[in-house]
């Protein structure tokens, strides 16, 4: 059973380009959740879907930044006009139904904006 | 502040000695779960502890919960140069356990 898987890896932009992150969940999961961690920080929630449906987006800067979790494929966090500041690991989780706090985290992508 | 403080921030060991780090949380908890992150990697889900729970052991890791001080404490055994990471501790709260929260982590060096 493959784990949560994240893509890329490492993401390099320029200030005000778009930034797309990718997160497949556990096979059987069905909760998905993204968490930042800027450098010599803990993680910091984002946000919490399920497919189709953002449950919870209250970590989500209200602007720029917007996610989704289709029927068919990955979740994506996405960020428009990158800035200096959003360069930060960004790591996806996910959960079995009805067990929420027991998350299973990705390899986290990097993303750095020059 | 974080709900979640580790401390020490960092903590240098020689292989085979104990491995203590604390973690202070503000209100009260569900659960409280702690994590490995090794250098530039992603988290690894180490133990989860119950706010009714006052000890779990799992392998060479001793968790302690004390509800009353708001602390909890990850005891690692004969520590290994495969134990340097950095170790979170992770709580959850109110309705929405799902919201993990996060200190900012000890970081663990075993020196061989």
């Amino acid at each position: 059973n493959a784990g949560v898987m994240q893509n890329p890896r490492h993401l390099v932009r320029r200030r005000g380009q778009e930034a797309r992150l990718r997160c497949s969940p556990m096979k059987g999961h069905s909760h998905v959740y993204w968490y930042r961690q800027l450098p010599e920080e803990g993680l910091k929630f984002m946000v919490y879907l399920q497919k189709e449906n953002i449950i919870d987006e209250s970590g989500m800067p209200k602007e720029r930044f917007s996610a989704e979790f289709p029927k068919e494929g990955p979740s994506i966090l996405r960020i428009q006009q990158v800035v200096r500041g959003d360069s930060a690991a960004y790591f996806c989780a996910s959960s079995p139904p009805g067990v929420v706090n027991e998350q299973y985290f990705g390899p986290g992508t990097r993303l750095t904006v020059t | 502040s974080q709900q979640g403080e580790e401390d020490p921030q960092a903590l240098s060991i020689q292989e085979g000695e104990n491995a203590t780090m604390n973690c202070s949380y503000k209100t009260s908890i569900n659960n409280l779960q702690w994590y490995r992150q090794n250098s530039g990697r992603g988290l690894v889900h180490l133990i989860l502890i119950r706010s009714n729970e006052r000890e779990k052991h799992s392998g060479r890791l001793r968790v302690t919960l004390d509800t009353s001080k708001k602390s909890s404490s990850l005891l690692i055994t004969a520590s290994r140069a495969a134990d340097t990471a950095s170790y979170f501790c992770a709580t959850d709260s109110g309705g929405s356990n799902y919201k993990l929260t996060f200190g900012k982590g000890t970081l663990l060096t075993v020196n061989p």
